[in-house]
């Protein structure tokens, strides 16, 4: 089954607005990345936060992880129509075999402009 | 310049016949992976390599065959394609497992 749930499926907000996107995942982790994909194009990283951090800032992203809650939020704030793409989070297991990333089954934003 | 390049972009092709992709990464990574993205959007990995050496190798049909000639470069060959098969499939690469993946472009794999 899949490591990470994302909540919404899918977002549609107003330039300017915020957009807050939530990730699940059922085992312990190492680190939860965030990656956004554009249409047609690959992932391209966004944010690493570690199991022992709660809340990390990338410009106007804002990424916060709770360990009990085994979740992770994304924030973009005063969004921009360029934002407009499917982000996904990926844990990095604990007690994995090898090095690999697990996604999750990602959120697609839409802003309006 | 290009940090994870492969090639084609796209790619149709009949059932049956046997297809390679290529995939090459400037950045000096260790690692490589090769990951399967389905018409839902989901990805899920196929392959990891580490120093030319097979890592990871998940519940993969074995007409799925990958190739490290080198740490640079991972191709994924595959044989008697089917319907199923079409997919996006992304190569990625990264210093370690731990950190960030850098991906490639895709290649939109089409089997008619």
């Amino acid at each position: 089954s899949q490591q990470g749930e994302e909540d919404p499926q899918a977002l549609s907000i107003q330039e300017g607005e915020n957009a807050t996107m939530n990730c699940s995942y059922k085992t312990s982790i190492n680190n939860l990345q965030w990656y956004r994909q554009n249409s047609g194009r690959g992932l391209v990283h966004l944010i690493l936060i570690r199991s022992n951090e709660r809340e990390k800032h990338s410009g106007r992203l804002r990424v916060t992880l709770d360990t009990s809650k085994k979740s992770s939020s994304l924030l973009i704030t005063a969004s921009r129509a360029a934002d407009t793409a499917s982000y996904f989070c990926a844990t990095d297991l604990q007690k994995s075999s090898g090095d690999k990333l697990t996604f999750g089954t990602g959120t697609r934003l839409a802003v309006r402009p | 310049d290009t940090a994870v390049s492969q090639t084609p972009k796209y790619l149709v092709t009949q059932m049956g016949n046997d297809k390679s992709i290529k995939c090459e990464q400037n950045l000096g990574h260790d690692t490589m992976y090769w990951y399967k993205q389905d018409s839902k959007k989901f990805l899920k990995i196929m392959f990891s390599y580490n120093n030319k050496e097979l890592i990871i190798n998940e519940t993969v049909p074995n007409r799925f065959s990958p190739k490290s000639p080198d740490k640079a470069h991972l191709n994924l060959h595959i044989n008697s394609l089917e319907l199923g098969d079409s997919a996006v499939y992304f190569c990625a690469s990264s210093p370690s497992g731990n950190t960030e993946a850098f991906f490639g472009q895709g290649t939109r794999l089409t089997v008619v």
